[in-house]
């Protein structure tokens, strides 16, 4: 069965510091990437997601994320972050299984942003 | 901007009770999910519904799980004999595409059982 993994659980920055959070995905074949931002008290949203093409993608809000297939990673990336940017941040996996998607969630990366 | 709509946003709910809990997709969406996050674990897939039918389903939903669509507009998710451990946040999702497009979330039902 297929996996993902949010290295970091718990990151703490400064406002201007740069971002990047780790995902890593178990399955080997063809897959959708995406990453989910849930902020306090709010739902999920999607920030953005990779089918194929440019393995560099850029989101909502400033974010990006780079697919590394042979790393088997797909790192969401912020070059300076805001007090806003606190929230949970869901690495998602779509891998085929039979003739649909099992979606698959990390288990989160709780972000602090000190102003 | 459309949006997921759930309700209610939090139900308590005694061991033993059975539970509904709703959600209203966007309206040309076809593809309907529910997801569950217990606190301080990630969130888990629980089923997929499609063509008024289930696609998948994870080897958490058991037959103490339901879904239905009984109007055309809401997307309900039945629980029968609430147990302890059911005690999460409940997710909505809905898709025009199948979840390989990325999903609309909903806000979230949190149901304690006590």
């Amino acid at each position: 069965a297929q996996s993902v993994s949010q290295h970091n659980h718990h990151v703490i920055l400064s406002e201007a510091a740069s971002l990047e959070l780790g995902c890593n995905y178990s399955y080997g074949g063809t897959v959708n990437l995406f990453w989910y931002v849930q902020y306090p008290g709010q739902h999920l949203q999607l920030l953005l997601k990779y089918f194929s093409g440019d393995p560099l993608v850029k989101g909502i809000k400033g974010f990006e994320a780079e697919f590394i297939k042979s790393k088997f990673s797909f790192n969401l990336r912020k070059p300076s972050v805001q007090w806003s940017d606190t929230a949970e941040y869901f690495c998602a996996v779509n891998a085929p299984s039979g003739g649909s998607y099992i979606p698959t969630f990390g288990r989160g990366t709780s972000l602090i942003v000190h102003p | 901007e459309p949006e997921v709509t759930q309700t209610p946003s939090h139900q308590v709910t005694q061991m033993g009770q059975e539970v509904i809990l709703r959600c209203v997709p966007i309206s040309n969406h076809l593809y309907f999910y529910w997801y569950r996050q217990i606190l301080g674990q990630k969130v888990e897939f629980l089923v997929s519904f499609y063509n008024n039918e289930i696609s998948e389903k994870s080897e958490i939903f058991d037959d103490q799980f339901s879904v239905e669509r009984p109007d055309g507009s809401n997307f309900t998710l039945k629980i029968r004999s609430t147990k302890l451990e059911d005690s999460a946040m409940y997710f909505c999702a809905s898709s025009d595409r199948g979840l390989g497009d990325g999903a609309f979330f909903g806000q979230g039902t949190r149901l304690t059982v006590v």
